[in-house]
């Protein structure tokens, strides 16, 4: 079962902050992040494994609320870098990620 | 380290014909992860093998898609015969052991079936 991102996709000027959202109807073993930029492979952010634990990566970090099943990504005072597609990847075994759609962001100057 | 490695980075074939998509992970890495991603389905996970023993192959969409992990440092994954539908971006990842968090994605092969 796909976990469900929102937004699609969101536009920022540098500086700014946004918040990406994971959520999935199965309990959660794990939540983790990546990030694709255009044309290249999807590299790894961040895990979560505890329920509201916080992780960071930069200025970019998460929550993952067990309970509601959700987690959320954090970006920061947001930089020209941090352009990509985020997708969250969810686990109910200790191998098998099921990736959400994934959110767009695009960030200018 | 090199990374995981993929061969071709581009292919572009016609329908009918039999296409093979190479992947070396990692040295040392123990598990590797076959993912298929199109516009319409996103990430898909394929296949994954643990110890070169394929463990779940229940994303395998159909019989033409067959995947063989010899030893190792190799693993492929063929499509015979390919059809315009299986147009995508094909990821091979891999892991140091079953259970590992992060997944090291090498940098795909682009297939067009025409």
């Amino acid at each position: 079962q796909q976990p469900v991102q929102s937004p699609q996709a969101v536009i920022l000027r540098e500086g700014e902050d946004a918040v990406i959202n994971c959520s999935s109807s199965k309990a959660l073993y794990s939540v983790h992040w990546y990030r694709q930029k255009h044309g290249e492979a999807p590299v790894f952010l961040m895990i979560l494994l505890k329920g509201g634990e916080q992780k960071g990566h930069e200025k970019i970090s998460a929550s993952f609320n067990e309970k509601k099943q959700q987690s959320s990504l954090y970006l920061t005072a947001s930089q020209l870098s941090y352009s990509g597609t985020y997708f969250c990847g969810t686990k109910d075994n200790d191998y098998k990620l099921s990736f959400g759609a994934g959110t767009t962001v695009t960030v200018r100057a | 380290d090199a990374g995981v490695i993929q061969s071709p980075r581009h292919e572009v074939t016609e329908m009918g014909q039999e296409v093979t998509l190479r992947c070396k992970p990692i040295s040392g890495h123990n598990s590797l992860f076959w993912y298929r991603q199109t516009m319409m389905r996103g990430l898909e996970l394929l296949i994954y093998f643990n110890n070169n023993v394929p463990i779940d192959d229940s994303g395998m969409p159909e019989d033409r898609f067959s995947a063989k992990m010899p030893n190792a440092s190799f693993s492929t994954l063929k499509i015979q015969p390919s059809e315009p539908r299986d147009s995508a971006v094909y990821f091979c990842a891999s892991t140091p052991r079953q259970g590992s968090h992060e997944q090291y994605f090498g940098p795909g092969t682009r297939l067009t079936v025409t």
